[in-house]
């Protein structure tokens, strides 16, 4: 099962919004509506943002959020903070209780 | 509180094997099933498989298939990853995780705080 396409990086200014790409397939992404979003700052373990391609786990900011259309799935961070700046990793279920995730973005606010 | 602990780093030369463990408390363990997941430099997230800690059923994602094994013991609520005949390929940091809020939503919302393995002579 081949990995997930993110950019590598990303990057904006303080207040602005930035999207994230995440491109599966049609055995993925574009097939089932469980695509998640996980922020990893260094040294640290990921932190679940966005499951099932919008739905935001309590305490998350509504900054966050996610959409999906056909094999692409997308995670909008809204006015950027300082504190947003991290690694970003979409994930989706592959059917078969498989999981497979992309290859993590590194979002740089300037 | 809910907790996934995981055993510290590990060096190990090439060939030997190496078990990391993942302790979990504050939860019955037995309810959620116990994934890993490897992250080794400049290859992002992999999700190497789980098992399902009420069955003792494993699955493998294909490329870890064959020298990786899941295992646990519910009597100290602890699962095990165990990668024999190591290759400094192997050298990466290891995390265990489960969907404990979001079962069933195919999310990892707990998670260990990662093991380091580093194979090399």
């Amino acid at each position: 099962q081949s990995a997930l396409t993110q950019p590598p990086s990303a990057s904006g200014s303080p207040g602005q919004s930035v999207t994230i790409s995440c491109t599966g397939t049609s055995s993925d992404v574009g097939t089932y509506n469980y695509v998640s979003w996980y922020q990893q700052h260094p040294g640290k373990a990921p932190k679940v943002l966005i499951y099932e391609v919008s739905k935001r786990p309590s305490g998350v900011p509504d900054r966050f959020s996610g959409t999906k259309s056909g094999n692409t799935a997308s995670l909008t961070v809204s006015g950027l903070q300082a504190e947003d700046e991290a690694d970003y990793f979409c994930s989706s279920y592959g059917g078969t209780t498989t999981v497979v995730f992309g290859g993590g973005t590194k979002l740089t606010v300037l | 509180q809910v907790h996934l602990v995981q055993s510290g780093s590990e060096l190990k030369k090439p060939g030997a094997s190496v078990t990391v463990s993942c302790k979990a408390s504050g939860y019955s363990f037995t309810t959620y099933s116990m994934n890993w997941l490897r992250q080794a430099p400049g290859h992002g997230l992999e999700w190497m498989g789980w098992i399902n800690t009420k069955t003792g059923s494993p699955y493998y994602a294909q490329a870890y298939t064959g020298r990786f094994e899941f295992f646990f013991d519910t009597s100290v609520s602890t699962a095990y990853l165990q990668i024999s005949s190591l290759k400094p390929e192997d050298s990466a940091l290891y995390y265990c995780a489960t969907d404990y809020v979001l079962r069933g939503h195919k999310a990892f919302d707990l998670w260990g705080q990662g093991t380091t393995v580093t194979v090399s002579s």
